[in-house]
């Protein structure tokens, strides 16, 4: 069993630069989430998917996107990046279903914006 | 809106002691609570949920509605205890909130 692997490990950008962070979920799981999580404070949730679908948001921009692939990797998109975005963006893949699914997590991308 | 609060950043105690992280939640349904934790240089995996009613490592959590709150206990510290840990909350799809986390040290 391939647990979560994301890519790249990190990277910097500059201000107004767009990236593209991606994700491989684990063997089996259909859903993958995405979170940022800057520094010193818990994870917060972006957005998921579902079945190529997104399958609910939290409060981040629309310049923040994402896609699914059916082998169910995942991309998360950012455009028009901020000084803000430098955090540690985590990917988490899980079965679908209701809540209290273990949700299994990569190893992060930290991105820099300078 | 679902909100998580860990009101400890540090939670320094000595091995062998009684350890409790707190964590309160504001959600108006019922939701599902989860420990997250994080050791060392390893991501972030879960530790226990609500709803297994299970010890996992010697910690255990109790689900207080009342209180809103869900509190992580073990009662006997080990270092290898010594992590960051994340209680989450989620209502629907397995999309979590997060508390701000608690940093746990064990000293021998």
């Amino acid at each position: 069993e391939t647990g979560v692997t994301q890519s790249p490990t990190h990277l910097i950008k500059t201000r107004g630069q767009q990236v593209t962070l991606r994700c491989s979920s684990q063997s089996g799981h259909n859903t993958v989430s995405w979170y940022q999580q800057a520094l010193g404070q818990g994870p917060q949730f972006i957005f998921q998917y579902y079945r190529e679908e997104e399958n609910g948001r939290g409060n981040f921009p629309p310049r923040f996107s994402g896609l699914q692939f059916p082998n169910y990797s995942s991309e998360l998109n950012v455009n028009a990046l901020e000084l803000d975005d430098s955090a540690l963006y985590l990917c988490a893949s899980s079965l679908a279903g209701t809540g209290g699914n273990e949700q299994f997590f990569g190893p992060g991308t930290r991105l820099t914006v300078l | 809106a679902q909100r998580v609060t860990q009101p400890e950043k540090l939670l320094s105690v000595f091995k062998g002691a009684p350890v409790e992280l707190k964590c309160n939640y504001s959600y108006s349904g019922s939701p599902e609570l989860f420990w997250y934790v994080q050791y060392s240089r390893q991501r972030l995996q879960l530790l226990l949920r609500h709803i297994s009613r299970e010890s996992i490592k010697g910690f255990t959590a109790d689900l207080n509605k009342g209180e809103t709150s869900f509190h992580l206990k073990k009662p006997f510290a080990q270092e290898e205890d010594s992590a960051m840990y994340y209680c989450a909350l989620t209502h629907a799809g397995n999309m979590l909130t997060f508390g701000g986390g608690t940093r746990l040290m064990v000293k021998p």
